[in-house]
C-alpha cells in the first residue's frame, strides 16, 4: 500500500502550546500537501511542499519535508481552540497527467482551551 | 459560493437501493476527484476525470459503481445495489491541471452514505 502513517493519532494539549504532527510515506512522491477536517465536514487544504524544497511556512504552520527519511513534519505554533480538527498529509502520485492523493490515517487533534 | 459543492449532503438508503451523488466543481477547472473516507480514516482515491474522460479507477471501484462526467463540468457518482460496507463520506475535488507539483486539490463539503 501507498498509503502513509501520520504520528500521533491523537493529540491533546493547552491553547497557546505548539502541536507537532508527523507523517511518514512509502515512495517517491510529487509534492506533499496538509489538509485540516473539522468533525465530520470537507477537506481545507493548508500548505504544498514540493519534493524539492525543505521547509515552507505559512502563517501559523511551518511544513518540513525529508525526501531521504520519507517524512514530513506540520507544526502549529501559539494553537488556538479553533485549531481543533483532524489534520491529514497526503502525498501526491501522477496518474495519467495529473496526480492522485494519498492521504494518511490523520492525526486528531484537540485544543484545550 | 465558487468552491466544490456536492449534493446531497446526506443519503439513508436500505440496502439494495440504487444512490447518485452530483459533485459540481469549481468552474474551469478541469480535473475532477472522487475520493471515499470511512470513520477514522483517511480519504482513498477512487477515480479521477479530464475534462469528460475518465482517466483513473481505483480497484476499489466494484462494478456496482460507475462514475460520469458527461459535459466535462460536474460529475455523477452511482452506486448500485448498496451494501453496508459503502457507508462512507463520498468527496469530490477538483484542480485546475496546470503544474502536477504544484496541483491543489479543492474539496467538497461530501456526501455522506448510510445503508441500513
Amino acid at each position: 500500500s501507498q498509503q502513509g502513517e501520520e504520528d500521533p493519532q491523537a493529540l491533546s494539549i493547552q491553547e497557546g502550546e505548539n502541536a507537532t504532527m508527523n507523517c511518514s510515506y512509502k515512495t517517491s512522491i510529487n509534492n506533499l500537501q496538509w489538509y485540516r477536517q473539522n468533525s465530520g465536514r470537507g477537506l481545507v487544504h493548508l500548505i504544498l511542499i514540493r519534493s524539492n524544497e525543505r521547509e515552507k511556512h505559512s502563517g501559523r504552520l511551518r511544513v518540513t519535508l525529508d525526501t531521504s527519511k520519507k517524512s514530513s513534519s506540520l507544526l502549529i505554533t501559539a494553537s488556538r481552540a479553533a485549531d481543533t480538527a483532524s489534520y491529514f498529509c497526503a502525498t501526491g502520485y501522477s496518474i495519467q497527467g495529473a496526480q492522485k492523493l494519498v492521504f494518511g490515517q490523520g492525526t486528531r487533534l484537540t485544543i484545550n482551551p | 459560493d465558487t468552491g466544490v459543492s456536492q449534493d446531497p449532503r446526506h443519503k439513508i438508503t436500505k440496502r439494495g437501493q440504487n444512490v447518485t451523488f452530483r459533485c459540481d466543481p469549481i468552474s474551469e477547472h478541469n480535473r475532477l476527484y472522487w475520493y471515499r473516507q470511512t470513520l477514522g480514516q483517511g480519504p482513498e482515491f477512487l477515480t479521477y476525470f479530464q475534462n469528460e474522460a475518465q482517466l483513473e479507477k481505483s480497484r476499489l471501484l466494484s462494478d456496482r459503481f460507475s462514475a460520469e462526467r458527461p459535459k466535462g463540468s460536474f460529475s455523477t457518482l452511482e452506486i448500485q445495489r448498496t451494501e453496508q460496507g459503502d457507508s462512507a463520506m463520498y468527496l469530490c475535488a477538483s484542480s485546475a491541471g496546470t503544474s502536477l507539483r504544484l496541483e491543489e486539490q479543492y474539496f467538497g463539503p461530501g456526501t455522506r452514505l448510510t445503508v441500513t
